[in-house]
């Protein structure tokens, strides 16, 4: 499978534990995006990545977050102290970021987070 | 004021209605423009990228309006399977004189089909 793939697809927590979640992105692709999603909404962007550099952190973000893309391919999202309000769905993509265009971006399944 | 702002619907329209959607937004730098379609529970996948000519894809039309800051899609004969969330999205560069840009997602609409 050449998609990109996320792990786990699901995970339950305890409130105060920390998760790390990964994403696999298209070979090819330099940009990968992480987003969070809750039902009835669209995907709010969380940060993103070219290579390995971080781009940016969206200013929603609690300093309980991290995410790193270390070698410019996979991506880990963290969650440290985890609250019930992070229980959502978290979305990857990744996708060929050429100067200020962007191709279409393509999403993992996601890694649906319940904090209990 | 919202990068990207959509109608949240819920469009509720018959079976072989023509229904159409608009999104507007903020980033005049924008560049690229991209409408997906969500199903329940499901990752959003891209139904068509939308170029500043318009562009149609069988039932499928989208359309640019770069001077208004808006984009549409237009969806013709609809059918039941059509049923989904349909997100716009847009490529905002966060300045100027940067050379990166990221995707930005609206809230999505919600169109369902009715037999």
């Amino acid at each position: 499978d050449t998609g990109v793939s996320q792990n786990p697809r699901h995970k339950i927590t305890k409130r105060g534990q920390n998760v790390t979640f990964r994403c696999d992105p298209i070979s090819e692709h330099n940009r990968l995006y992480w987003y969070r999603q809750t039902l009835g909404q669209g995907p709010e962007f969380l940060t993103y990545f070219q290579n390995e550099a971080q781009l940016e952190k969206s200013r929603l973000l609690s300093d309980r977050f991290s995410a790193e893309r270390p070698k410019g391919s996979f991506s880990t999202l963290e969650i440290q102290r985890t609250e019930q309000g992070d229980s959502a769905m978290y979305l990857c993509a990744s996708s060929l970021g050429l100067g200020t265009r962007v191709t279409e971006a393509f999403f993992g399944q996601g890694t649906r987070l319940t904090v209990v | 004021r919202k990068e990207v702002e959509q109608d949240p619907g819920p469009f509720n329209v018959p079976e072989g209605a023509t229904v159409a959607f608009n999104c507007t937004y903020s980033n005049s730098a924008s560049q690229s423009f991209f409408w997906y379609r969500q199903d329940c529970r499901k990752e959003p996948k891209l139904l068509m990228s939308v170029y500043s000519s318009g562009n149609e894809d069988g039932r499928f039309t989208a359309q640019l309006n770069r001077a208004s800051q808006y984009i549409s899609l237009l969806i013709r004969d609809s059918k039941l399977s059509d049923s989904a969330t349909y997100l716009c999205v847009v490529n905002v560069r966060p300045e100027v004189s940067s050379s990166a840009s990221k995707i930005i997602f609206g809230s999505g609409t919600r169109l369902s089909i009715r037999p």
